[in-house]
């Protein structure tokens, strides 16, 4: 079945730029999502086909994909964005498939 | 709006049956494209996707699941119903319900429940 790799944690000071990334196996041909989950919630969509933002998503958030890494940045990182973040693709039309998370911490 | 909520035991003993159930509201499975699927994330470690039932009542199990799990839907009660043989301690988790709209085959999750936390324990 389809891995995808992501590292354990990332840190960063308030206002600079988050860089989460998630690795497979040309990943780049697939479709990656995105979830951010804060202590003792739900995780909550924040980007969706790579790049797309769901409505009430800020702008801080992107994504890329290419080759075998995806990646999400957050730019100008607030304490609020303090989070596990959980990358998932499809293996196939009917196995999605999750990272195994990255916990961002702001310092 | 769209909302989901996941019910069920909060214990179950060790063999015994789950039966969770996600009450949904704000669309309806009976529409096409709808789809409801259950997802689990053990304490401190990482979401598994269990089951997925669909709008055409196409149904879609984990691989390494899929003995145990039984997934279904009333569609008039707008809930979907998930059933787990055969408990072990390995499945206490906290149990999350989420839609899915399939236009691609490869859609995110948009919408998950809050999820209900069950432990498996004698």
């Amino acid at each position: 079945s389809y891995v995808l790799t992501q590292p354990p944690s990332v840190s960063v000071a308030p206002g600079k730029t988050a860089r989460i990334t998630c690795g497979g196996n040309n990943i780049g041909s697939k479709s990656v999502h995105w979830y951010q989950q804060k202590p003792g919630q739900a995780p909550v969509l924040v980007i969706y086909y790579d790049s797309d933002r769901p409505s009430g998503i800020p702008e801080r958030f992107s994504g890329s994909n290419s080759g075998n890494t995806a990646t999400l940045t957050i730019s100008r990182v607030e304490a609020g964005d303090e989070a596990d973040y959980y990358c998932q693709v499809w293996d196939s039309s009917s196995d999605p498939v999750f990272g195994g998370g990255t916990k961002l911490t702001v310092l | 709006q769209v909302t989901l909520r996941e019910s069920g035991p909060a214990l179950v003993k060790p063999t015994q049956t789950l039966t969770l159930t996600c009450t949904f509201s704000g669309f309806s499975l009976s529409t096409s494209g709808m789809c409801v699927s259950w997802i689990r994330q053990p304490p401190g470690k990482a979401l598994e996707w269990l089951a997925r039932i669909d709008w055409d009542d196409d149904k879609y199990y984990s691989t390494s699941l899929k003995t145990r799990l039984t997934i279904s839907k009333d569609t008039s009660k707008n809930q979907v119903v998930l059933t787990m043989t055969n408990m072990d301690p390995v499945d206490t988790a906290t149990y999350y319900c989420a839609r899915i709209i399939d236009s691609s085959g490869y859609d995110a999750f948009d919408i998950w429940g809050q999820g209900t936390m069950v432990t498996v324990s004698s």
